[in-house]
């Protein structure tokens, strides 16, 4: 089975401090996506990556970078954090099929609180 | 810009009913549309994924349906059980664009 696993289950940040969420797929996946999940808003895609060094920006990529170095990895960056960007995150990867479906994967989340 | 939506938000039934979660998108041009479960707290899990070209998918108690013309996928649990409660998330994918989640359908069976 495809893991995609993300290092902190649960952080606890202060504001102005910089953080890294780290997600590392186990199965050669082009593809890498960092969301937020929030209560009444649903996902929300924050930066995706189809290809080492690529990234592409999501619906709400402010305040937020990312880094993609190595295929397996794929880091979400924040870089003065702040009391909004209090949330779940999810990584996940995927493949396409030839059909052009795009079948994801999903780590088991980091929930950030910013203080 | 694809909107994804899924009716109702919430929904209780009685252990062993049979019930439906709904999901309609916008924009009909998708390569495939995808079901995941969500426990509280935690990530999602994959469930059925329905390519443009297929019409429905089965798997175990789960049946996903998928009518592309006007624009909607269905989920049909069969004879609930107290561990069918999570909350049910279908998401669409384009080309060349990541997916597009609804807000999620959270179900409590009750036995």
């Amino acid at each position: 089975d495809v893991k995609v696993t993300q290092s902190s289950r649960y952080l606890v940040k202060r504001t102005g401090e910089k953080v890294f969420l780290e997600c590392v797929q186990d199965m050669d996946h082009e593809n890498m996506f960092w969301y937020r999940q929030d209560p009444g808003l649903g996902l929300r895609l924050i930066y995706f990556s189809y290809d080492v060094k690529m990234k592409e920006k999501g619906d709400i990529p402010e305040g937020y970078s990312v880094s993609r170095e190595k295929k397996e990895r794929f880091s979400l960056i924040l870089e003065s954090a702040s009391t909004n960007q209090t949330s779940m995150y999810l990584c996940a990867s995927s493949f396409i099929r030839y059909s052009g479906a795009n079948v994801l994967t999903f780590g088991a989340g980091s929930r950030l609180t910013v203080l | 810009k694809q909107e994804v939506t899924q009716i109702p938000a919430a929904l209780s039934v009685p252990e062993g009913e049979n019930l439906v979660l709904n999901c309609s998108f916008t924009d009909s041009a998708i390569y495939n549309l995808q079901w995941f479960r969500q426990d509280p707290g935690k990530g999602l899990t994959s469930l059925l994924l329905i390519q443009s070209s297929q019409r429905e998918q089965t798997s175990g108690r789960l049946n996903a349906s998928l009518d592309k013309s006007s624009g909607r996928s269905t989920l049909y649990i069969a004879a609930s059980q107290p561990g069918d409660s999570a909350t049910y998330l279908c998401a669409a994918n384009q080309a060349g664009t990541a997916l597009i989640f609804g807000k999620g359908t959270t179900l409590s069976v009750s036995s």
